[in-house]
């Protein structure tokens, strides 16, 4: 089945480290994204991508930083210059829009991370 | 910037009842409106995709609308079961190349009730 696979699930992380999210898909879309989740918030874009070897800023880039080396594959770091980086983050990838098709967007399960 | 508003925030019925959820958006330029589900501690199901030139689209017991001229769009949901019970969230995209950003409300909590 194809799909959106986010590892680890849970995910702890101490003052001053450095933390990497996994995101994986085997849709062959073009398009990837991260999201951040807060409670009583909406998603929030931080960074998105295109194309391989490609990504843009979202709104919230400060303090995460993010590669595209292969198409199935954009991992999301946390750096320590994330102020408050406890949140549910959330990988999703698009399909290009063609004639009559709509941009296809799909979602992972998500990665709780946590700051102790 | 849009900003996009779903009301209300919370909402509890009975097994069986029709219900309508509400969403808002500032900016009317967008490429379309998607309904997603949300169960607690899970990603986000796509359940419906409208784009900016429809009015509506169905799946199911399922039914939204968008009205583009007032920034307004509705989800019905029909005859509601226990298994609805989950959080609701409206999302409008702009499009950039081959990339959709969405934003997203803050979601409508729902509870249906035996």
């Amino acid at each position: 089945d194809g799909g959106i696979t986010q590892s680890p699930k849970y995910l702890f992380r101490k003052e001053g480290q450095n933390v990497t999210l996994s995101c994986e898909q085997n849709l062959n879309h073009d398009a990837m994204y991260w999201y951040r989740q807060d409670p009583g918030q909406g998603l929030r874009l931080i960074y998105y991508s295109q194309i391989v070897n490609d990504f843009q800023k979202g709104d919230i880039a400060e303090g995460y930083s993010v590669s595209r080396e292969k198409k199935e594959s954009f991992p999301l770091t946390v750096t320590s210059a994330q102020k408050n980086p406890t949140a549910f983050y959330l990988c999703a990838s698009s399909s290009r829009p063609t004639i009559g098709r709509h941009y296809g967007y799909t979602f992972g399960s998500g990665t709780r991370l946590t700051v102790v | 910037k849009q900003e996009v508003t779903q009301i209300p925030a919370a909402l509890s019925v009975p097994e069986g009842e029709n219900l309508v959820l509400n969403c808002s958006f500032t900016d009317s330029a967008i490429y379309n409106l998607q309904w997603f589900r949300q169960d607690p501690g899970k990603g986000l199901t796509s359940l419906l995709l409208i784009q900016s030139s429809q009015r509506e689209q169905t799946s199911g017991r399922l039914n939204a609308s968008l009205d583009k001229s007032s920034g307004r769009s509705t989800l019905y949901i029909a005859a509601s079961q226990p298994g609805d019970s989950a959080t609701y969230l409206c999302a409008v995209s702009h499009h950039t190349g081959t990339a959709s950003k969405l934003t997203f409300g803050t979601g409508t909590r729902l509870q249906v009730t035996l």
